[in-house]
């Protein structure tokens, strides 16, 4: 059982460039979500789903676009990549709605890097 | 937004029982309070999550009291490996509806042998 699995684990990017992230879970949960990690900080919510065809904002969701068009996949993409976007994604996912009682399954992070 | 505090860091030794505080003040009556472990190059892994009173699993306890303004995670019995950072969560509001888990920067727990 993978659980929730995100590709690529690692990039460097130039700025400018563009690229894409993906998360796949095989559980079929109905909410996934990116958040992003930078040194010392807490994770941060960039963009999430309730449901196959669905995207919402979170809390930092400038410069990032998302996508879902499969249940069991969530995708980030970045048009054009900036130095401040330097950070470890993390793809997570739940079945139910969070707020009460779901419990987050969280990837292991892709680590990107913008020069 | 129901936001977080908790300590920035802790230090405990192997053996002791660890009890890390968080302070949530502004949680909404439905909201549950949930505890996150997160060690270095990993992503968060669930821990506990609790209502109202004590929730105890295989890992940790959970203490709410009955304002629900706070809550305390008990470690018992700390090992090395328990050095990590823990995350307390309550959900975030924007609009209409909840619309995602808020990490703070967490606790850094340190275990010494």
């Amino acid at each position: 059982n993978a659980g929730v699995t995100q590709t690529p684990k690692f990039r460097v990017l130039k700025t400018g460039q563009s690229m894409t992230l993906l998360c796949a879970q095989d559980m079929n949960h109905e909410y996934m979500y990116w958040y992003r990690q930078d040194p010392g900080m807490g994770l941060r919510l960039i963009h999430y789903s309730v449901g196959e065809g669905t995207t919402a904002k979170g809390e930092v969701p400038d410069g990032y676009n998302v996508s879902r068009l499969k249940k069991q996949n969530f995708l980030l993409g970045l048009e054009s990549a900036a130095p401040s976007q330097t950070s470890v994604y993390f793809c997570a996912s739940s079945y139910t709605d969070r707020v009460n009682t779901g419990e987050l399954f969280f990837g292991e992070g892709s680590r990107l890097t913008v020069l | 937004l129901a936001k977080t505090t908790q300590p920035i860091s802790m230090d405990s030794y192997e053996g002791q029982e660890v009890n890390i505080t968080c302070s949530h003040n502004n949680i909404a009556t439905n909201d549950y309070i949930t505890w996150y472990q997160q060690f270095p190059s990993q992503g968060p892994r669930f821990i506990i999550q609790g209502y109202k009173t004590k929730v105890t699993n295989e890992v940790a306890s959970l203490f709410i009291p009955a304002d629900r303004k706070s809550s305390t995670l008990s470690l018992p019995r700390v090992s090395l490996s328990d050095t990590a950072v823990y995350y307390c969560l309550v959900p975030s509001y924007s609009g209409g509806g909840a619309d995602g888990l808020t990490f703070g920067k967490g606790t850094h727990l340190i275990i010494q042998p």
